[in-house]
């Protein structure tokens, strides 16, 4: 079946913008992740969303960060007024719910600010 | 957070046997994850572990855990050059929610020459 699928698989943007990254998730998956990855961090958890539960926030790093999942489906992550250090790849991953459930990965959006 | 650490790089001949090394420090930690990235690519599950289990093997790929010293390796038989990629190794750690999140090691890059 359908993997995870994220859009757009890139963007540049100006510094001070607004993005919106999408993420659209296996279906029948309950748990919706988003992780970071960039060079001098390596890969970091985001957010994580879990049916209709509020989501744990922990690992944003700013609250220029945001996320939202419409529907228990499709969520969207928005970062305002991008600094450069925003720029890496935003992947997003998917999963059944439990710690023995794996997580999906999508093939991420590569983010630069310039 | 808890820290999950690797090697950088790995150089092996083609036909030859790989062995990434991680090192972890949630003993509490359920499973235990191998994911591998191509270049350009999303992150690819290759395996994972059961804390209580101390070996898994799927055909070319060998996971030996040692839980006292916090020691997880994957070992590639008879590497190809398609093997060449960074593996991530993860574990699983609880949020406060209760969900879940990975957290991943820095990656080892392989390299295989022909």
């Amino acid at each position: 079946g359908a993997g995870v699928s994220q859009s757009p698989s890139n963007k540049v943007t100006e510094k001070g913008k607004d993005v919106e990254l999408r993420c659209d998730p296996i279906s029948g998956h309950t748990a919706l992740y988003w992780y970071r990855q960039s060079l001098g961090q390596g890969l970091e958890f985001l957010i994580y969303f879990q049916g209709n539960s509020a989501p744990d926030k922990s690992g944003l790093p700013s609250d220029r960060f945001s996320a939202e999942r419409t529907g228990g489906s499709v969520s969207t992550l928005t970062i305002q007024r991008t600094q450069q250090e925003d720029s890496a790849v935003y992947l997003c991953a998917s999963s059944l719910g439990s710690p023995a459930d794996t997580q999906y990965f999508g093939p991420g959006t590569r983010l630069t600010v310039l | 957070g808890e820290d999950v650490e690797q090697s950088l790089f790995l150089s092996v001949r083609e036909g030859d046997s790989s062995v990434i090394n991680c090192t972890y420090t949630d003993s509490s930690s359920t499973y235990l994850y191998w994911y591998k990235q191509e270049p350009g690519a999303g992150l690819q599950l290759l395996t994972y572990i059961f804390s209580n289990m101390d070996m898994k093997q799927d055909q070319r790929l060998t996971v030996l855990l040692n839980k006292k010293d916090k020691h997880l390796s994957l070992r590639i038989a008879d590497t190809q050059t398609g093997d060449s990629a960074i593996y991530f190794c993860a574990e699983i750690d609880v949020l406060n929610n209760a969900g879940n999140m990975l957290t991943f090691g820095g990656g080892t890059r392989l390299m295989v020459k022909p």
